[in-house]
């Protein structure tokens, strides 16, 4: 089966504590990407990595940390310094051929 | 950064008719992308434009390149209750990170 799997689907969470999301994909992309979606605001990107063991801040790095140490695979840290960290977050991966962005499922992380 | 302008922001239409929606930039792009995304899930990617008024079709749906390279337009023709959702077009000039519209939220009245 091939993809991207973001896991867990929902995530909850004290306030102070920092969190890893799951970013997972078997299509053999380069490139991969953290968006964070809140209502009526789209799709922000959070950080992106063109290759492993390199990664960019997108533009709302802050509070947050990745790590690229397999092409299949790219977490992301959401950690206490991010002040509302209870969105819906979407890992991305693209091929660097054609350009088309495909989506994980998302994972909800609710903080409290 | 920077954001594309996306038209619509919503719409409500009955069962049947037709759909449209458009963005446009202020920058030119090589590829423009137009996503659905339904409630709770990440966005699908529908439709993918490689070329200056290139017009392509998924089933009912239709996208246009546009000719200036500053816009693009996606078209539902004959609505269904399973075209509810979320719109996004994106657009990219190469290996950086794809530029989104803030979407067009579609709802369908049976």
């Amino acid at each position: 089966d091939g993809g991207i799997t973001q896991s867990p689907k929902y995530l909850f969470r004290k306030e102070g504590q920092n969190v890893t999301l799951s970013c997972e994909q078997n299509l053999n992309h380069d490139a991969m990407y953290w968006y964070r979606q809140d209502p009526g605001q789209g799709l922000r990107l959070i950080y992106y990595s063109q290759i492993v063991n390199d990664f960019q801040k997108g533009d709302i790095a802050e509070g947050y940390s990745v790590s690229r140490e397999k092409k299949e695979s790219f977490p992301l840290t959401v950690t206490s310094a991010q002040k509302n960290p209870t969105a819906f977050y979407l890992c991305a991966t693209k091929d660097r051929v054609t350009y088309e962005q495909y989506f994980g499922p998302g994972t909800r992380l609710t903080v409290t | 950064g920077q954001q594309l302008n996306q038209s619509p922001q919503s719409m409500f239409i009955q069962e049947g008719e037709d759909v449209s929606m458009n963005c446009t930039s202020s920058s030119i792009f090589n590829t423009w992308l137009w996503y659905k995304q339904d409630p709770g899930e990440g966005p699908v990617l529908l439709i993918a434009l490689y070329k200056a008024g290139e017009l392509t079709s998924n089933g009912r749906l239709t996208a246009q390149f546009g000719i200036t390279r500053k816009d693009s337009f996606l078209n539902i023709s004959a609505s269904i209750p399973s075209d509810v959702g979320i719109y996004f077009c994106a657009g990219t000039s190469g290996n950086t990170p794809l530029v989104f519209g803030k979407g067009t939220r579609l709802s369908v009245i049976a």
